[in-house]
């Protein structure tokens, strides 16, 4: 088992660009979260999904989207990307209460 | 919303002494876990407590989850260099998003 897979590990943006950033899971966990992590500091909750075709906003969702058109995938899309954003992005599933994350992404915006 | 203070926010202590961080809420939970993220990596799960009092070890970890249902500890005993990483504790209160604290940065000196 794979686990939880984030793609792609690093990316540079330029202020406007667009992104999606791509996660997917092996372990048929309907639970599935994104968090930011920017330096020296804890986990927010951006968008979390309780089940394909579901998804409710967390702590900080404002420039970002999310969809879950399978249980498997649950890519985070930012629009218009602004410096603001360059942070660490995780995803996580659960069963419910544990949850299990990937490696991260690591995005610049410049 | 539901904070999760966690204490302290950094230690350094010398190779084989014992460590020892908790976390308080406000509110009850019903699960607490404790998390440990190294550089560049994702969280990893260390221990999970799902009833009040609960007493878990996992090698030379120790949790506890509070009579109380709003606090745990987390004990590390003789630490050693690889201990090294930021541990954060988490809770639910069932089916939403963990709430975490905002972590214990631990150094080790050997």
């Amino acid at each position: 088992n794979a686990g939880v897979t984030q793609t792609p590990k690093f990316r540079i943006l330029k202020i406007g660009q667009s992104m999606t950033l791509q996660c997917t899971q092996d372990m048929n966990h309907n639970y599935m979260y994104w968090y930011r992590q920017d330096p020296g500091m804890g986990l927010k909750l951006i968008y979390y999904s309780v089940g394909a075709g579901i998804t409710d906003k967390g702590e900080v969702p404002n420039g970002y989207n999310v969809s879950r058109s399978t249980t498997e995938d649950f890519p985070l899309r930012l629009e218009l990307a602004a410096p603001s954003q360059t942070s660490v992005y995780f995803c996580a599933t659960a069963v419910p209460n544990e949850q299990f994350f990937g490696p991260g992404t690591r995005l610049t915006v410049l | 919303g539901q904070q999760l203070n966690q204490s302290p926010q950094s230690m350094f202590i010398q190779e084989g002494e014992d460590v020892s961080m908790n976390c308080t809420s406000s509110s009850i939970f019903n699960t607490w876990l404790w998390y440990k993220q190294e550089p560049g990596e994702g969280p990893v799960l260390l221990i999970a407590l799902y009833k009040a009092g609960e007493l878990t070890s996992n090698g030379r970890l120790t949790a506890q989850f509070g009579i109380t249902r709003k606090d745990s500890f987390l004990n590390i005993s003789a630490s050693i260099p690889s201990d090294v990483g930021i541990y954060f504790c988490a809770g639910s209160t069932g089916n939403t998003p963990l709430v975490f604290g905002k972590g214990t940065r631990l150094s080790v000196i050997a």
